[in-house]
């Protein structure tokens, strides 16, 4: 079975610019969560997905951070404009329900010049 | 606030037992006491949860004290591939929902 499949793996990109990370959860999984983990730190969750619907967002900065969970499969995190402290890893996890095991995806590591 | 306490790093030696401690002094009856870990450069990965009652998986062993306010997780022989950071998380139910609080975890050494 597939895991999570998250892309892309490694992102640099200059202050102000915008980007955007892509996350594939696993099949059947109607949970989806996206996590934010600086160095050193756990991850800290950004946002919940319950098939499309965002349920916790109470986390994502709004000004610059957008997602979106189209068809309630796959999801998209995007940062505009990007500063120099959203350096960090992006995670992507799912889950059958809410109440399950997370899955984890290798995670996006971004860095702004 | 549903905060966990581990040590920062640990070592142990290959093919012994490994006892990773755990506390949260502030659980409180619903929370679920959550284990994962993460191998360098990947996303954290499932190890084992319990609620009151010692747990076995293929994995490991989770024992809970009495009072829950502390818990060890148990790895019967590590191995080079049980190099980790090992995070205690508290799952909250939260406005009916959950919701898990990782802390910093606990870097485990394993020495061939």
């Amino acid at each position: 079975e597939a895991g999570v499949v998250q892309s892309p793996r490694y992102k640099i990109i200059e202050k102000k610019q915008p980007v955007a990370f892509w996350c594939n959860p696993i099949s059947g999984h109607n949970t989806l969560y996206w996590y934010l983990q600086n160095l050193g730190q756990g991850p800290e969750l950004l946002i919940r997905y319950e098939n499309e619907e965002a349920v916790d967002d109470s986390q994502l900065p709004k000004d610059r951070f957008s997602a979106e969970r189209l068809k309630g499969v796959d999801s998209t995190l995007k940062i505009q404009p990007a500063e120099l402290g959203d350096s960090a890893v992006y995670l992507c996890a799912s889950s059958l329900s809410y109440r399950d095991e997370q899955y984890f995806g290798p995670g996006t590591r971004l860095t702004v010049t | 606030d549903a905060k966990t306490t581990q040590p920062n790093s640990m070592e142990s030696n290959e093919e012994e037992p490994v006892h990773l401690p755990c506390n949260h002094s502030t659980i409180s009856g619903t929370d679920y006491i959550h284990w994962y870990r993460q191998l360098p450069s990947q996303g954290p990965e499932y190890v084992i949860h319990g609620l009151t009652s010692n747990v076995n998986n293929r994995m490991a062993s989770l024992a809970i004290a009495e009072d829950r306010k502390s818990s060890t997780l148990i790895l019967h022989r590590a191995t080079l591939r049980d190099a980790a950071v090992y995070y205690c998380i508290l799952r909250r139910t939260t406005s009916g929902t959950y919701k898990y609080i990782f802390g910093t975890g606990t870097r485990l050494k394993v020495l061939a």
